[in-house]
This record gives structure tokens, C-alpha cells and sequence, in this order.
């Protein structure tokens, strides 16, 4: 078990226009979500900290209008690019701990995204 | 701070060679988990391995070793016998005892060419 999905697993928008990403736990109760970035052969970059129930804890540098994340349920994570601009086009991936899990992180299989 | 350095940017090898990648890292935390992922093509991450800091036994899984030493604050991981699918970037990546954040190295892109 211990399964993380991603939808869409890629997507293209026109510039100006919001994408929200989902991040599912399959199979299990995901306290902690993370969402990371990760530009053209970089490394990956985390974004955001998502508690269930909670406001998302944002890392420094990182806009928390432009990148909405809510934590709604223990499955469900979602990261909402708002007025996407090209510079925003990069491969997003999150993660999910489990609960009562101290350092296990799920990944889940990444989303592509292209403004255009 | 927690700091992960991968020195090697990329690496290309013949089939069949043995290849180390390298990871140093740097935390004030008594306690931390050290972790190596692959990236295919792909993009999706592949779970490798995870050792914490109590534990220095190296470690092997098939053609997988992992070398960890606290007094240099190394985790290096060798492919013995590479292949042409072992091609992929590798993050060495490093987490606090509470797994708030997981911090990872730039990542070393290995070439195996048959």
C-alpha cells in the first residue's frame, strides 16, 4: 500500500487562467501533504506544507495567493495555480505522510504543467 | 540549516561498470533520515532507501550498496554491475526527526551506455 495519485498528470492552459492539481492518498489517511516544485533538470523544491483541517504552511519565497492549497480531507490535497503565467509552467509533485508517521513521505507521480 | 550537497552533476558509465554516487550533508539535528530516490524519464520518484542517524550499518540490496558514515557526514550509494536502465537522476535527500521537511541534493544524473 501506500499509494499517491496525481490528476491531471498534465495539463496546458492559456496564460491568465487558474489549474488546480490533486493529490490523493489511495490507500491510506494522509495527515501531511507536500507540494513540490521542480523546474527543468533541478532539483525539486518544496513549496508548501499541508495540514488536514488547516492553513497551508508556505516556504519562503513561494506566493500563497498565486498557489492556493487546501487540505480538505485525509485523502485529498489540492494546489490551485491562480492567473498562470509561463514562468509557472514546471513539473509539480506532492506528497503525503501517513499518519502517525514521523518521516515517511508518499510521492505521488507528478503533473506537468505548460502555460502558454 | 539543513543542507544537501551531490557534487556530481552528472556521470555517464559503460554497462556493467560500478558507479558511486556521492552525498554529503549538513543538519544540526541529532536525529534525521537520510534517503536516496531515482527519477526516470518518467519523473515519477522511486523510494530507494532510508536510514536514520542511528543506524551506520551500510547496506545492500542486490546491486544496490549504501555507505554511510556520520563522521563525514556521507551517504554515498554505489550500482555495482550498472545497466542501461539504471539511467536516471538521483536525489540524496535529508528530513528532521519529525519529517517536516524533506531537503534534497541537486541530484546526480547517471548515463549507463551499452
Amino acid at each position: 500500500g501506500a499509494v499517491v495519485s496525481q490528476h491531471p498528470s498534465w495539463v496546458i492552459c492559456k496564460s491568465g487562467t487558474s489549474v488546480k492539481i490533486e493529490c490523493r492518498s489511495l490507500d491510506f489517511q494522509a495527515t501531511t501533504m507536500f507540494w513540490y516544485r521542480q523546474f527543468p533538470k533541478q532539483s525539486l523544491m518544496l513549496m508548501a506544507t499541508s495540514n488536514e483541517g488547516s492553513k497551508a504552511t508556505y516556504e519562503q519565497g513561494v506566493e500563497k495567493d498565486k498557489f492556493l492549497i487546501n487540505h480538505a480531507s485525509l485523502t485529498l490535497s489540492t494546489l490551485t495555480v491562480t492567473s498562470a503565467h509561463p514562468e509557472d509552467s514546471s513539473f509539480y509533485i506532492c506528497s503525503a505522510r501517513r499518519k502517525r508517521s514521523h518521516y515517511e513521505q508518499y510521492f505521488g507521480p507528478g503533473t506537468r504543467l505548460t502555460v502558454t | 540549516a539543513q543542507k544537501v550537497t551531490q557534487a556530481q552533476t552528472e556521470i555517464s558509465v559503460v554497462e556493467k561498470e560500478d558507479v558511486t554516487l556521492d552525498c554529503v550533508y549538513e543538519t544540526r539535528d541529532t536525529t534525521y533520515y537520510l534517503f536516496w530516490y531515482k527519477q526516470p524519464p518518467s519523473g515519477e520518484l522511486v523510494f530507494l532507501i532510508r536510514r536514520n542517524s542511528f543506524d551506520e550499518q551500510n547496506e545492500i540490496s542486490g546491486r544496490y550498496s549504501w555507505n554511510f558514515q556520520k563522521s563525514t557526514s556521507s551517504f554515498n550509494f554505489t550500482i555495482t554491475a550498472s545497466q542501461v536502465v539504471d539511467s536516471a537522476v538521483y536525489f540524496c535527500a535529508l528530513s528532521s526527526q519529525y519529517g517536516n521537511k524533506l531537503v534534497f541534493g541537486a541530484g546526480t544524473i547517471l548515463r549507463v551506455k551499452s
